[in-house]
């Protein structure tokens, strides 16, 4: 059984289209994440849903935006895409937003923008 | 200043060795510490976390956490080849409600 899932796994796409990254849990988690892990390995937070809420929003350009259906999905959306938005984007989910949680990540969505 | 500083490596380490890998933060009231293993190409996993000054053995794993120097160490007793990954230290805040993580320590051990 596969915790925490993504698809796609891979997105190839040109400059200035939308896609979207769908993330769900099976864990019964009531938090999950949205990461970027750049080129230099460097993950860093982009949101944070507590039960549907967004409690994390990090600096982050406006043509992200996620949205979270019900606590066990959190979906990812960017529009426009540029050259820099090449990265691997990585859920996650933790039973709580305490800072002494867990957080068990997805296999990763790998995005080339062209 | 990063808030989560780590030496990027490589670090190279013969097998059956000791591998000690380092990680320092910038937040005196961080609590919370993390160590996270990755593959290439897959997702980060959790080996362990540490939230008081002191020792915590898992295994071949030890974190060591140092909260007035303001550094977290992870050792591996035993190197294997199969420990060859990029470890993330990770670090929480109260009021923070996120981890920041270090940029990563690349692992080779040689056999």
């Amino acid at each position: 059984d596969t915790a925490v899932s993504q698809t796609p796994k891979y997105l190839v796409t040109q400059m200035g289209n939308d896609k979207s990254i769908k993330c769900e849990q099976n864990l019964g988690h009531d938090t999950m994440y949205w990461y970027k892990q750049d080129s230099k390995k460097f993950l860093k937070i982009m949101f944070s849903y507590n039960n549907k809420e967004l409690i994390i929003n990090e600096t982050v350009p406006n043509r992200f935006s996620p949205k979270s259906p019900d606590k066990a999905h959190l979906n990812l959306h960017i529009n426009s895409l540029e050259l820099g938005d090449s990265a691997v984007y990585f859920c996650a989910s933790s039973q709580g937003a305490g800072i002494q949680e867990t957080q068990y990540f997805g296999p990763g969505t790998r995005l080339l923008v062209l | 200043q990063k808030e989560v500083e780590q030496n990027s490596g490589p670090l190279s380490v013969p097998e059956g060795a000791i591998a000690s890998l380092n990680c320092t933060y910038s937040d005196r009231g961080s609590q919370s510490f993390f160590w996270y293993r990755q593959y290439s190409g897959k997702s980060p996993e959790l080996i362990m976390f540490i939230y008081s000054n002191g020792d915590k053995e898992d295994g071949r794993f030890t974190a060591q956490l140092n909260k007035a120097s303001q550094y977290v160490s992870l050792l591996i007793r035993d190197s294997q080849p199969s420990d060859s990954a990029t470890y993330l230290c990770a670090v929480s805040t109260p009021g923070a409600q996120k981890l920041v993580f270090g940029q990563g320590t690349r692992l080779t051990i040689n056999p």
